[in-house]
């Protein structure tokens, strides 16, 4: 069945350093990959997407690379801060379907 | 403007009670999903309903879970003979079309069964 498999499932930074949490999906027809934030007890909040006719997106110091080949994409946060400890989590979508989520990474981003 | 709300907040409830959990969607948006979250786990799919029609409910665990859109907007999901294995956050999303939009959670409902 469809399946999102997410790593790594726990990461610990320097504030300042870089990030990066990688995801791979079965699903060839998934064509939308969105990356929540959910901070505890919290609910997921987007912070970026991708659809599969673009390879990269940015937003101030949040990526997202897609490579459909592959069928991975993954998250990029630069110049980590304190509060972007949280938990993120990637998903995988076909067009009007439901989301089917990774298991998450729970970033801890030390001063 | 507001987001998706749900209520309760919070539910606790006994074993083999029924329970109603409530999402009111951002107004306007025809697709709203339920989705349950485990503790440590991500969000897991229960229904899509598009307008006041379930799409997709594929990820209703069993006969005892039941959802309902009647008038395209606030949904409810239904619950019957709670068991403790219910236990969960129950998540609701709203997006505009469904078509690969963003999809908007709500807060959440905690049930805990005992």
């Amino acid at each position: 069945g469809e399946n999102v498999e997410q790593h790594p499932s726990t990461l610990s930074v320097q504030e300042g350093d870089s990030a990066v949490i990688k995801c791979t999906y079965s699903d060839s027809a998934s064509n939308y990959f969105p990356w929540y934030k959910q901070e505890l007890g919290k609910r997921p909040q987007l912070i970026i997407d991708i659809r599969s006719n673009v390879g990269e997106k940015k937003d101030q110091r949040i990526a997202v690379t897609l490579n459909k080949t592959a069928k991975h994409f993954s998250l990029h946060i630069t110049e980590t801060q304190p509060e972007d400890s949280a938990v993120y989590f990637c998903a995988a979508s076909r067009r009007t379907d439901k989301l089917i989520f990774g298991t998450g990474t729970r970033l801890q981003v030390f001063p | 403007g507001a987001g998706v709300s749900q209520t309760p907040s919070n539910k606790v409830t006994e074993k083999g009670k029924y329970v109603e959990l409530r999402c009111d969607p951002i107004s306007g948006h025809t697709a709203l999903y339920w989705y349950r979250q485990s503790l440590g786990q991500g969000p897991e799919f229960l229904i899509y309903f598009q307008g006041t029609g379930a799409a997709d409910d594929s990820g209703l665990p069993n006969d005892r879970f039941f959802a309902v859109r009647p008038e395209g907007s606030v949904s409810t999901l239904k619950i019957q003979r709670t068991e403790r294995g219910d236990s969960a956050v129950y998540l609701c999303a709203s997006s505009a079309t469904g078509a690969a939009d963003t999809q908007y959670f709500g807060p959440g409902t905690r049930l805990t069964v005992l």
